[in-house]
């Protein structure tokens, strides 16, 4: 089973700064999806396919990464990106997911 | 548009069986697999098992010896059950297709005396 560890678990960030969410895996996958969770709502896709913006989701959002270390990155913070952000590995199985960045505002 | 919705009991008794149903539209599940996820309640996401577009299943080796997948293409409905249910089988159970890129709403089970 792959391992998906993200850091940091929480962190908090200005409107306007830039934030890199991480996510390693314990053994090489051939691409990465993330997905956006707000409080009481279903998780959504955010990125697929490692760098691809799902639809609806804003261009400051990025993705990249190969092998065993992908992130997300958000070039310049706004309040509406405050959500708990999931990875998830669909190379082999048991699909798995990371345990989740929560992200928050100063 | 694509559509799954999940339905289901609230509240399953210790050691009985939960069975779930995810109803889906704008897709055929003949061309899409559908998978299963659990959150509990506070926590991070599991994978449960799939069912894919030609019926064979995959499950979460921790779970399989108590899961069943499986489906009526006619009703474009998927059933989950699971049996010997624990207080930690309490989560919220989410269907999803294909490479997770659409979800339901989420179901809350509640394992309880």
């Amino acid at each position: 089973e792959i391992v998906l560890t993200q850091s940091p678990t929480t962190m908090a960030a200005s409107p306007g700064e830039k934030v890199t969410l991480n996510c390693l895996a314990s053994s090489s996958v051939s691409y990465m999806n993330w997905y956006q969770q707000k409080s009481g709502a279903s998780p959504k896709l955010w990125i697929y396919g490692t760098s691809n913006l799902a639809s609806g989701v804003p261009n400051r959002f990025s993705g990249s990464g190969s092998g065993t270390s992908y992130s997300l990155t958000i070039s310049s913070m706004e309040a509406e990106d405050v959500a708990t952000y999931y990875c998830l590995q669909l190379s082999s199985y048991p699909l798995t997911f990371g345990s989740g960045t929560k992200l928050e505002i100063k | 548009q694509v559509q799954l919705k999940e339905s289901g009991p609230g509240l399953v008794q210790p050691s009985q069986t939960l069975s779930l149903t995810c109803t889906v539209s704008g897709f055929s599940l003949t061309s899409n697999s559908v998978h299963w996820v659990r959150q509990p309640p506070g926590k991070g996401l599991e994978w449960v098992g799939a069912i894919w577009s030609g019926g064979s299943t995959d499950y979460n080796s921790a779970l399989k010896s108590r899961l069943s997948i499986s489906r009526d293409t006619s009703k474009s409905q998927v059933f989950l059950k699971m049996n010997s249910l624990q207080t930690e089988d309490t989560a919220i159970y989410f269907c999803t297709r294909r490479n997770c890129d659409y979800w339901g709403q989420g179901v809350m089970v509640t394992v309880s005396s």
